[in-house]
């Protein structure tokens, strides 16, 4: 059955303090990794799609890596902006995108 | 234009009503989907259509019945609602077939509460 699974459920960074959210996955073969930022009250943001071990992606802040069983998304200095819960979803072969629970992430000043 | 238009943007209804829930996307994307969505939990699939085709269906109970009258729109009918379906709706949709793993872009949803 595939899986996914995001740790920490929440994460609280001052403002510069640097770290990285987890998605551990369990499928028979993978079509895509997405991950998400979702603000309150509002629809998801897409901000990457990884295809492969080994493959990494950078927006601003955020650098996506992923390897056969899991992907980190790294904060670099986040800024209380960045504030928001980061999703994951899973796109098995021959399958349906299935999210992860998330993780929210409060930046302080 | 890159974005999925979803109206009205908070709903209040009696369990006796109906009303619909409105998307719109002018991407050209071919594939639609309606998603419910509880407070700190994921995005739930309801629905995909694909090529204005009903592609699936996850098991949603009928007083939920969506629509793709073109390939830029998506209606949601609600009839006869519980409180337990009071979510966030949300409207997305992506360039090509579900099964392709492209990324979906997200409406700002439809706040719904069932009274």
């Amino acid at each position: 059955e595939d899986q996914v699974t995001q740790s920490p459920e929440a994460l609280r960074l001052q403002e510069g303090e640097s770290s990285s959210l987890n998605c551990s996955y369990t499928v028979s073969g993978l079509r895509g990794l997405f991950w998400y930022r979702q603000d309150p009250g509002k629809g998801p943001e897409f901000l990457f799609t990884l295809y492969s071990a080994g493959e990494e992606k950078e927006k601003e802040r955020l650098k996506a890596t992923l390897t056969k069983k899991e992907s980190f998304l790294h904060i670099t200095a986040p800024k209380p902006e960045d504030s928001a819960t980061y999703l994951c979803a899973v796109h098995p072969v021959g399958g349906k995108s299935t999210f992860g629970d998330g993780t929210t992430l409060t930046v302080k000043p | 234009d890159t974005e999925v238009t979803q109206t009205p943007k908070h709903l209040v209804m009696g369990m006796t009503n109906k009303k619909s829930l409105k998307c719109e996307q002018h991407m050209g994307h071919r594939a639609m989907y309606w998603y419910k969505q509880k407070a700190k939990k994921p995005p739930e699939l309801m629905f995909v259509y694909s090529y204005e085709k009903l592609s699936i269906n996850e098991s949603v109970p009928s007083r939920f019945s969506p629509e793709c009258p073109n390939s830029s729109l998506l209606n949601l009918h609600l009839h006869a609602l519980q409180p337990e379906d009071s979510a966030l709706y949300l409207c997305a949709s992506s360039q090509d077939d579900w099964a392709l793993n492209t990324e979906a872009f997200f409406g700002q949803g439809t706040r719904l509460t069932v009274v």
